[in-house]
């Protein structure tokens, strides 16, 4: 099973801000990664898929990065609608597809 | 637009069933790949089971032996049964339609299950 760590656990910055989120994987999984947000009670929302492509209706100010085993989200300039936790999905090596524990964006 | 809507979620004791629904519309269940993922209070996201155009299925080590994935076709449904039920299985459980058995591109609300005496 390949195993995905975020860090950090929480992250609490000002609006317009740039926020940087970091997720590696225990073996390679190439560029097929995706990152999620979910907002308080609500189910997550896909952001990036295949490591760096935005999703439909995707805000520019969120881009990913990274391939093999260490990957990035960046959110350029913090928006208050930005407050939410953010995971990692890696799509490589199935069954399991698995997440990290993510990462609690707060807006000071 | 994808509609994803989970319903038959409740209070169920140890060792209970449970059947949970997800009614799509906006897709074809049959011909996508539809999965299960839950979230446990407070905790992460994981995924739970996946049911393949062709009718191949997988599941979690975690739900392994106790947790069936199906689908009606003519209900344009999504069902996952829920056997020999654990306190360790009480979550949100969502419905996701996996885009080419990579990421979750839609999801339901979520149906919450608490699994207690």
């Amino acid at each position: 099973e390949t195993v995905m760590t975020q860090s950090p656990a929480t992250l609490s910055l000002s609006a317009g801000e740039r926020a940087t989120l970091s997720c590696r994987a225990s073996q390679s999984v190439s560029s097929n990664l995706a990152w999620y947000q979910q907002k308080g009670g609500q189910a997550p929302r896909l952001l990036i898929y295949g490591a760096s492509t935005r999703a439909t209706g995707i805000p520019a100010r969120f881009s990913g990065s990274g391939s093999g085993t260490e990957f990035t989200l960046t959110i350029s300039s913090l928006q208050s609608e930005d407050s939410a936790v953010y995971y990692c999905q890696q799509y490589k090596n199935w069954p399991p597809w698995t997440f990290g524990q993510g990462t609690k964006v707060e807006i000071k | 637009e994808v509609q994803l809507v989970e319903s038959g979620g409740g209070l169920v004791q140890p060792g209970g069933s449970l059947r949970l629904s997800c009614a799509a519309s906006g897709l074809t269940v049959s011909s996508n790949y539809m999965s299960w993922v839950r979230q446990a209070p407070g905790k992460g996201l994981e995924w739970v089971s996946v049911i393949f155009s062709d009718g191949t299925t997988y599941y979690a080590d975690s739900v392994k032996g106790r947790i069936t994935i199906s689908r009606d076709s003519s209900k344009n449904t999504l069902y996952l049964q829920m056997n020999s039920l654990r306190p360790d299985d009480t979550a949100v459980y969502y419905c996701a339609s996996l885009w080419g058995l990579s990421y979750f591109d839609d999801w339901g609300q979520g149906s919450l299950v608490t699994v207690s005496s």
